[in-house]
């Protein structure tokens, strides 16, 4: 079956403006991530979305950064008035079930939306 | 908060031979997970090996095998029978037991010399 996609793949943007990155999940993924990577470093964690529940937004770095989902489906995440500090891949993740449990559900990775703020 | 730290940042191993990719973690929780993730020029994160903190045994999956010293917080990747398809970025994560977020290392960059 497909995996996750993300759309655009490559992205360039002028600072102060608005960036919409979109995650379609794996059909029947309950889990949903979103992460930044930075160049040369590790992930960041940004959100984290369950099914209904309240998404765990305590990795957004700053109140221009949200994020959507609407139950299983697509999530979304803006960035408004982009600075030159966003400029990052941007990785979704999603995966079958509960994260914050003693079970692991694997992680199944998108290929990333590379964003450039100029 | 915890910390994952990896002070290679780049390795190299030669075709065939093994290769050994450290890392080190910080963390207050007895119980938790522990991964090595790839992540080529695709840039797609491909799990590689999970290790729980439980489990005195370490993991192994094919040529892939871990040295997990959990009282010394160290969580090394052994590279057996090097393939000119291992070459890549590899990230140590953490994850605790009932966590939602997963805590990255800064990545080693490894290459493959046929």
């Amino acid at each position: 079956g497909a995996g996750v996609s993300q759309s655009p793949s490559n992205k360039v943007t002028e600072k102060g403006k608005d960036v919409e990155l979109r995650c379609d999940p794996i059909s029947g993924h309950t889990a949903l991530y979103w992460y930044r990577q930075r160049l040369g470093q590790g992930l960041e964690f940004l959100i984290y979305f369950q099914g209904n529940s309240a998404p765990d937004k305590s990795g957004l770095p700053s109140d221009r950064f949200s994020a959507e989902r609407t139950g299983e489906s697509v999530s979304t995440l803006t960035i408004q008035r982009t600075q030159q500090e966003d400029s990052a891949v941007y990785l979704c993740a999603s995966s079958t079930g509960l994260a914050g449990t003693t079970t692991y559900y694997e992680q199944y990775f998108g290929p990333g939306t590379r964003l450039t703020v100029t | 908060a915890q910390t994952v730290t990896q002070s290679q940042p780049e390795m190299s191993v030669q075709e065939a031979e093994t290769v050994t990719l450290s890392c080190t973690y910080d963390t207050s929780e007895s119980d938790y997970y522990l991964f090595w993730y790839k992540q080529p020029p695709s840039r797609q994160m491909i799990l590689v090996i999970r290790q729980e903190a439980y489990k005195q045994q370490n993991a192994t999956e094919n040529r892939f095998s871990v040295n997990f010293q959990k009282a010394a917080k160290s969580f090394s990747l052994k590279i057996s029978d090097s393939q000119l398809g291992d070459a890549a970025m590899y990230f140590c994560a953490y994850r605790a037991f009932t966590g939602n977020q997963f805590y990255f290392g800064t990545g080693t960059s490894l290459t493959v010399i046929p």
